[in-house]
């Protein structure tokens, strides 16, 4: 059975400065991975995936994630964050395998941007 | 391309009352998952459908919570008999393309049990 750790349920950063978003992974099988964001009383948008080929991902509003396969972790990473950046973000994960695999999700890390 | 569309937004219901949720996929798309939300914690999968099937309803409470998505019309989760602990946001999504797994989500509806 796959799951997702999210170790940090909340981070505060001031504006401008650099953030990292944990995540951690297990699975028997190889894996895709997601970021999605939410802002408030929304629904959830994709921020970026990892499929295949570069490790690097970069995703939307300055996002970007790496994949660590020998640590299992797709750790999301922003040089610079802004007011707007203020969120939940998820990390997910599904098998590659099968075509009706459900998506797993973490339990999400609070971003509050400090001015 | 309208999206997912899911309604009502809020819903409100007394204990014991019955709750239905709407959710209607992208256009052309014929499946979809459905996932709760409870306050303070992160997505968990209810069920995924395809039109008139069930593809796994592993995450499905074993009482009063059903699914279905019929030939015509959008997918229902019908939850008979609510209780308090039943208030959460329920979102519903649709796979936005063939094979990645990537799933586009509906607003939600967020259901709250007097």
């Amino acid at each position: 059975a796959q799951s997702v750790t999210q170790l940090d349920s909340q981070v505060p950063v001031f504006e401008e400065a650099p953030v990292e978003l944990r995540c951690n992974y297990s699975s028997s099988v190889s894996v895709y991975l997601f970021w999605y964001v939410q802002y408030p009383n929304q629904g959830l948008q994709l921020l970026l995936k990892y499929l295949s080929g570069s490790t690097l991902v970069k995703g939307i509003n300055g996002f970007e994630a790496e994949f660590n396969k020998s640590q299992t972790s797709f750790h999301l990473r922003k040089p610079s964050v802004h007011i707007s950046d203020t969120a939940e973000y998820f990390c997910a994960v599904s098998d590659i395998d099968s075509s009706a695999s459900k998506i797993i999700f973490g339990s999400g890390t609070r971003l509050s941007i400090r001015p | 391309n309208a999206g997912v569309m899911q309604n009502p937004r809020h819903l409100v219901r007394r204990r014991g009352q019955e709750a239905r949720l709407r959710c209607s996929p992208m256009k052309g798309h014929s499946h979809v998952y459905w996932y709760r939300q409870l306050p303070e914690e992160g997505l968990k999968f209810m069920v995924y459908l395809q039109k008139e099937n069930i593809i796994d309803e592993s995450g499905m409470p074993k009482e009063r919570f059903s699914a279905e998505f019929p030939k015509e019309g959008p997918s229902i989760l019908r939850i008979q008999q609510v209780v308090r602990g039943d208030s959460a946001a329920y979102f519903c999504a649709s796979p936005a393309g063939p094979g990645a797994n990537v799933l586009t989500f509906g607003a939600g509806s967020r259901l709250t049990v007097l």
